[in-house]
């Protein structure tokens, strides 16, 4: 079996403040994807890749960069954080119809 | 409007009874998860289903795709089945694109 780690698991920033989360996977699945959490919203995805160095915006990309340099791993950029923002980033990967998530980085901005 | 509806919301069970999820979606799909999520925890796929009927151990799923509609059936319900279920629709042909409801919150006391 494989695992999908995200680092940090929690992270606390300040306003305006450029925060970057980053997923590994070693499934070796070609298809990696970030999704937000926010309570009452359900999740939305942000940003995947197919491959790597593909990249691929989702319905919530604004506010966001990513980066795939490796096929292992996907990072996300939270290119400037809002006050009082609270959310979880999921990151999962797949090969062929079904998602692996991790446990996901918890974020909070002061 | 949310494309992936979700009943009920929330449920209580006492331990051994069945719970029915449903989930209602407003758009073709062509392919459709149920995932579980525990208290603080990832996500992890139950079942991939997306049409007929589909079981594994006590979970039993039924995805009526022409009348765009899926229900989850848990049998003899335990302590450890509460969390959050969320079903998800991919309407862009099998990209893992997922489109997430709000998910049923299951309680079962012993």
């Amino acid at each position: 079996g494989g695992i999908i780690t995200q680092t940090p698991k929690f992270l606390i920033g300040q306003e305006g403040q450029k925060l970057t989360l980053k997923c590994q996977q070693n499934f070796n699945h070609d298809t990696m994807y970030w999704y937000r959490q926010d309570s009452g919203k359900g999740l939305r995805l942000i940003y995947y890749s197919i491959t790597e160095n593909d990249l691929q915006k989702g319905d919530l990309s604004e506010g966001y960069d990513a980066s795939r340099e490796k096929k292992s791993s996907f990072s996300l950029t939270v290119t400037s954080a809002q006050k009082n923002e609270m959310a979880v980033f999921l990151c999962a990967s797949s090969r062929g119809n079904t998602l692996y998530f991790g446990a996901g980085t918890r974020l909070s901005v002061l | 409007g949310q494309q992936v509806q979700q009943s009920p919301a929330s449920l209580v069970l006492q331990e051994g009874e069945n719970a029915e999820l449903q989930c209602n979606f407003s758009s073709t799909a062509t392919q459709l998860q149920w995932f579980y999520q525990s208290p603080g925890g990832s996500l992890v796929s139950l079942l991939s289903n997306p049409s007929g009927t589909k079981h594994t151990g006590r979970l039993t799923s039924t995805t009526v795709t022409k009348e765009r509609r899926s229900s989850l059936h848990i049998s003899s319900s335990q302590t450890t089945d509460s969390g959050t279920y969320l079903c998800a629709i991919d309407i862009t042909g099998n990209t893992g694109k997922l489109i997430f409801g709000l998910g049923t919150t299951l309680q079962v006391q012993p």
